[in-house]
């Protein structure tokens, strides 16, 4: 169970267009989503927290405008990357948690990753 | 920032040799967790310490969570091949929603030589 999935695996766009990258939960419902960056050799740096229906927070140094995150539903979350530039080239991950008892650990799940490569 | 430094960054040994990686911060953490990345692929939970102190044994794998909460180590016990990855520990905050924040470590990239 906990399975997350990420949508497309890797995608090649042109500098100046729009990327969406999708985050579903397969098997649970996910009241919070987590996107994170990963560039080569690099640990992950957490971009945005969001929660179903309200707007992400974003960690300092993230342009909201220029990632924007859409949490519709409790099993999907959108990451659009505006207007991408070659150095918005990343991995993307994204991870998803669900509210557990008072006092439990909301344990996230991550899903496999997004290549994106501007050209 | 909280900001939670591994050693060493890489780590190349021989098969059936023991090593340890350690992470450390100054800042306190609720919980800290040890996650192994594949290449290509998103990291996957080894283990969650809570409390100052605590040891969890993982079959060959030993962490530990420091008394103040602000360290960790994890040792491996004769290392197989397998165990070839980016080992990447977490620090657990509480975020403004109640749900858990985590800053990740700078990475151990370890490799294991057969």
């Amino acid at each position: 169970g906990a399975v997350v999935s990420q949508h497309p695996s890797w995608v090649i766009c042109k500098s100046g267009t729009s990327v969406k990258i999708e985050c579903r939960s397969l098997d649970f419902q996910a009241t919070t989503m987590f996107w994170y960056r990963q560039f080569p050799k690099q640990s992950l740096m957490l971009m945005a927290t969001s929660n179903e229906g309200s707007k992400a927070t974003y960690e300092q140094g993230v342009e909201k405008d220029k990632f924007l995150i859409n949490h519709a539903s409790l099993t999907l979350s959108t990451l659009t990357v505006t207007s991408a530039h070659p150095e918005d080239s990343s991995f993307y991950i994204c991870s998803a948690s669900y509210s557990r008892l008072a006092g439990g650990l909301n344990e996230q799940y991550f899903g496999p990753g997004t290549r994106l490569t501007v050209t | 920032t909280q900001l939670l430094e591994q050693s060493p960054q890489f780590l190349s040994i021989q098969e059936g040799e023991n090593l340890t990686v350690y992470c450390n911060s100054s800042s306190v953490f609720s919980s800290l967790q040890w996650y192994r990345q594949e290449p290509g692929e998103g990291p996957v939970l080894l283990v969650t310490v809570v409390t100052g102190g605590e040891v969890k044994k993982l079959k060959r794998l030993t962490f530990q969570f420091g008394d103040a909460r602000k360290d960790s180590s994890l040792h491996i016990t004769a290392a197989q091949p397998g165990d070839t990855g980016l080992y990447l520990c977490a620090g657990i905050l509480r975020s403004n929603f109640g749900n858990e924040k985590l800053t990740f470590g700078t990475g151990t990239r370890l490799t294991i030589i057969p």
